[in-house]
């Protein structure tokens, strides 16, 4: 079943602009990751936050956790229209090998 | 750079042919999985493999088999190929605890 659920299903923004993408889970994890997927090819990913972090950078890319709300959020500031593709999160509960992902965020950046 | 190579990016087979998708690392991961997406469904587990000649069910795994003999090589297969396994199949790799890394996946069409 999938845990991670991505919220909205599709954004559509000019560049320039912030974009906002959040995940909720509903059980315990022991990290959550982002992925991002271009049209037509495989998941790349982006950044991993741990259970004990709250927030984490990477570039233009910003990562919130909320363990007690059990939700995350992906913010790509000034975005670009090469943004565009769709934002996978994917939960990690530890106690076994895989990864649980949601259905995706389809993120369209018009230039 | 961790690469993980899908063999085919696009195949087309015919109804009750058995089909077979590999996929390759080449950093000596002990995690390998497969998935399959399709529209408005996101990503499925079929099955994942924590060693070599190990392997668990996912969440859809009716209607396939997986072989992994080397660490390497994670092969899927289609028992007799049916018309509703026409979708994206998606092979990933890991070490535990992190990542995954994914091949560019196979756009599969039975007809």
């Amino acid at each position: 079943s999938q845990q991670g659920e991505e919220d909205p299903q599709a954004l559509s923004i000019q560049e320039g602009e912030n974009a906002t993408m959040n995940c909720s889970y509903k059980t315990s994890i022991n990290n959550l990751q982002w992925y991002r997927q271009n049209s037509g090819r495989g998941l790349v990913h982006l950044i991993l936050i741990r259970s004990n972090e709250r927030e984490k950078h990477s570039g233009r890319l910003r990562v919130t956790l909320d363990t007690s709300k059990k939700s995350s959020s992906l913010l790509i500031t000034a975005s670009r229209a090469a943004d565009t593709a769709s934002y996978f999160c994917a939960t990690d509960g530890g106690s076994n090998y895989k990864l649980t992902f949601g259905k995706g965020t389809l993120l369209t950046v018009n230039p | 750079d961790v690469k993980v190579t899908q063999s085919s990016r696009y195949l087309v087979k015919r109804t009750g042919e058995k089909v077979f998708l590999e996929c390759v690392q080449d950093m000596d991961h002990e995690n390998m999985f497969w998935y399959r997406q399709d529209p408005g469904l996101g990503l499925r587990l079929i099955y994942f493999s924590y060693d070599v000649k190990m392997k668990e069910k996912g969440d859809i795994p009716e209607g396939y088999s997986v072989s992994r003999e080397k660490k390497e090589r994670f092969s899927l297969i289609l028992e007799s190929a049916s018309t509703n396994q026409t979708s994206m199949y998606l092979c990933a790799s890991r070490p535990l605890g992190q990542p995954q890394h994914f091949g560019d996946g196979t756009r599969l069409s039975i007809l």
